[in-house]
């Protein structure tokens, strides 16, 4: 089924750990990002993409590195894991027209101890 | 820059009843797009409904329809007939359009919806 496959689902890390929260999307979609959830505080967004070579800042990019070098791929790579990166991390696509919206992958809830 | 607002961080509803969230927003441009999100506990983010800006007719799917007040600046989402599948937590979104040379989303901070049986 076309749509965002966001992968683990679930991760826990140790502090000072590094990992990379894998996206890929089947759409064509130009724009990619990612946000992480936190009680209270709604979607903040991390880094985005508009396309294949070209990736920004968000809100909240400290601790996080992106790279896009396909139109399909954002991973999202946690360059030394600390506890207040615990959180719910979500990757999402949208067309460049952005009239339909947000697709959304199905999240990774991960722990850092 | 753009701001959204959903100020009842949580409501209920009585089973088959109507319940209506709210959402505003502060922007200086007159072309953007709306969008409704639900998150149930599976944490999936689902599109419910969305409203271009410049269509005046508010925007209705099945038992969802939006109360879309450009001049006011809000965007409430009515629920009609609600059912315990409902549940969830309801996010409002703002995107400028691709014109604007951005494509981010702005996201309120959300409100939850408990269905009483």
């Amino acid at each position: 089924n076309a749509g965002v496959t966001q992968t683990p689902k679930f991760q826990v890390l140790k502090t000072g750990q590094s990992m990379t929260l894998q996206c890929a999307q089947d759409m064509n979609h130009e724009y990619m990002s990612w946000y992480r959830q936190d009680p209270g505080m709604g979607l903040r967004l991390i880094h985005y993409s508009v396309g294949a070579g070209i990736t920004d800042q968000g809100e909240v990019p400290n601790g996080y590195n992106v790279s896009r070098s396909t139109t399909e791929d954002f991973p999202l790579r946690l360059l030394s894991a600390a506890p207040s990166q615990t959180s719910v991390y979500f990757c999402a696509s949208s067309p460049r027209q952005g009239r339909i919206g947000y697709t959304f992958g199905s999240g990774t809830r991960l722990t850092v101890v | 820059a753009q701001t959204v607002t959903q100020s009842q961080p949580e409501m209920s509803v009585q089973e088959a009843e109507t319940v209506t969230l709210s959402c505003t927003y502060d922007t200086s441009e007159s072309d953007y797009y709306l969008f409704w999100y639900k998150q149930p506990p599976s944490r999936q983010m689902i599109l419910v409904i969305r409203q271009e800006a410049y269509k005046q007719q508010n925007a209705t799917e099945n038992r969802f329809s939006v109360n879309f007040q450009k001049a006011a600046k809000s965007f409430s989402l009515k629920i009609s007939d609600s059912q315990l599948g409902d549940a969830a937590m309801y996010f409002c979104a703002y995107r400028r359009p691709p014109t604007s040379g951005t494509y981010k989303y702005i996201f309120g901070t959300g409100t939850r919806l408990k269905v009483l049986a």
